[in-house]
């Protein structure tokens, strides 16, 4: 079975603060992609990073940086020196590698609150 | 960029109308999906569609859903007697080849009174 978790349901920090989001994923495919994406207020799913289940380099843009640990089977989110625009729902989600569908499966989602 | 235009933004009905949903996805794009979010949840599978047909669907897409790709540039989600619990974002997305990153639409919010 596939499956996303997303443990924290919401975070709230102050601006300029460091956040790390977490997401751990279950599946029994070698193949597979994980993504993060943005839900601001406006409704919108903004695609942030895909990375292939090949690649445990850890990627950084911007105030944005993402950890991927195979041996946790964990995709973590930091924000660095968060800011108020920060403020927004965001969603791990993974891609069955080997599917004809590639449907996404999401995690619950982890609202982070940044209060200036 | 290319983008996935969904319309309306927001579509109001009553409790037992049909409606349909439109999407235009990104013209190279192979495989097409329908995804639903109730308010305060998550983003949850629906449909996807490739080749002119359903490659797979949700427990969620019953006999009340269908989707078509009428012209070779929409792609369309009917719901043929909408219920309370249809009220919902609904989001249409494309992608061009496996493993590619998904391109979503910006949705469309039903309300379903």
């Amino acid at each position: 079975a596939q499956k996303v978790t997303q443990a924290q349901t919401e975070i709230s920090v102050v601006e300029k603060e460091d956040v790390t989001l977490d997401c751990v994923y279950e599946t029994r495919d070698t193949t597979y992609y994980l993504f993060w994406y943005k839900q601001p207020p406006s409704g919108e799913l903004v695609f942030l990073i895909r990375r292939n289940s090949f690649d445990e380099q850890n990627e950084i843009s911007g105030r944005y940086s993402w950890n991927f640990q195979k041996s946790t089977s964990s995709f973590n989110f930091t924000i660095t020196a968060s800011q108020v625009v920060d403020s927004a729902v965001y969603f791990c989600a993974l891609l069955h590698g080997s599917s004809n569908t590639g449907k996404l499966i999401f995690g619950q989602g982890t609202t982070l609150q940044v209060k200036p | 960029e290319p983008e996935v235009t969904q319309t309306p933004s927001h579509q109001v009905t009553q409790m037992g109308q049909e409606v349909i949903l439109r999407c235009v996805p990104i013209s190279n794009h192979l495989y097409f999906y329908w995804y639903r979010q109730i308010l305060g949840q998550k983003v949850e599978f629906l449909v996807s569609f490739y080749n002119n047909e359903i490659s797979e669907k949700s427990e969620i897409f019953d006999d009340q859903f269908s989707v078509e790709r009428p012209d070779g540039s929409n792609f369309t989600l009917k719901i043929r007697s909408t219920k309370l619990e249809d009220s919902a974002m609904y989001f249409c997305a494309s992608r061009e080849d496996r493993g590619d990153g998904y391109t979503f639409g910006s949705g469309t919010r039903l309300t379903v009174v």
